[in-house]
């Protein structure tokens, strides 16, 4: 079945370090891959997406994701991290009939 | 545009009770999805529904019906609420230019006692 793997459920960087959040799926197809972000307390908002072409892909906020087919990854990135990017992340596959599967999110807390 | 909306925001029942939880979208979307979201389990799949007058099963949808009342407006019932249904539910929507790209509203936070 087709599952996604988040690793890491917390991650504590200090602000203005790099970042970088794990996903790895598992399908059979190239799948179309997600990233969203929560704040607390709200709903997820899209940060990236990647259909096909290039595999780095840029997003909003300064974030980027690469998609490794040999890894069935698709990292997400950030080069310096700002305390208001402490939020919950979730790394999502696409399936036929337009149904995302989520991974189980990775929690970033920032340090001042 | 308001995107995706819900109501309520927040609920509390009783085991037994019943409640619908609303939404609508006013970005002429054909889907619209329910998912629940419980602590290090990310979003699961209750219902879907691909297009006006069709609905599916998603991956946890004992406990639940749904509705699409029409392209706008989609609604998840629990008949007789229990504990387990405590969580937040988030209603979404696809099908615009990038029909896998999904929208979520706000969430409704529902504690079962």
């Amino acid at each position: 079945a087709q599952s996604v793997t988040q690793p890491d459920i917390h991650i504590t960087v200090s602000e203005g370090a790099s970042l970088e959040l794990r996903c790895n799926y598992s399908y059979g197809a190239t799948p179309y891959l997600f990233w969203y972000v929560q704040s607390p307390g709200q709903g997820l908002q899209l940060l990236l997406k990647y259909f096909s072409g290039d595999t780095l892909v840029q997003g909003i906020k300064g974030f980027e994701a690469e998609f490794k087919r040999s890894q069935s990854s698709f990292n997400l990135r950030k080069p310096s991290v700002h305390w208001s990017d402490a939020a919950e992340y979730f790394c999502a596959v696409a399936l036929h009939g337009n149904k995302l599967v989520f991974g189980a999110g990775t929690i970033l807390r920032v340090k001042s | 545009n308001a995107g995706v909306t819900q109501t309520p925001k927040f609920q509390v029942l009783k085991t037994g009770q019943s409640m619908t939880l609303q939404c609508a979208q006013d970005m002429n979307h054909n889907s619209m999805y329910w998912y629940r979201q419980d602590p290090g389990m990310g979003l699961r799949l209750i219902y879907y529904s691909a297009s006006e007058g069709t609905t599916d099963k998603g991956e946890v949808p004992n406990g639940y019906n749904v509705s699409r009342l029409n392209k706008r407006e989609f609604s998840l019932r629990l008949e007789s609420a229990a504990p387990s249904q405590t969580s937040v539910y988030f209603c979404a929507s696809s099908g615009g230019r990038v029909s896998y790209e999904q929208y979520f509203g706000p969430g409704t936070r529902l504690t079962v006692t």
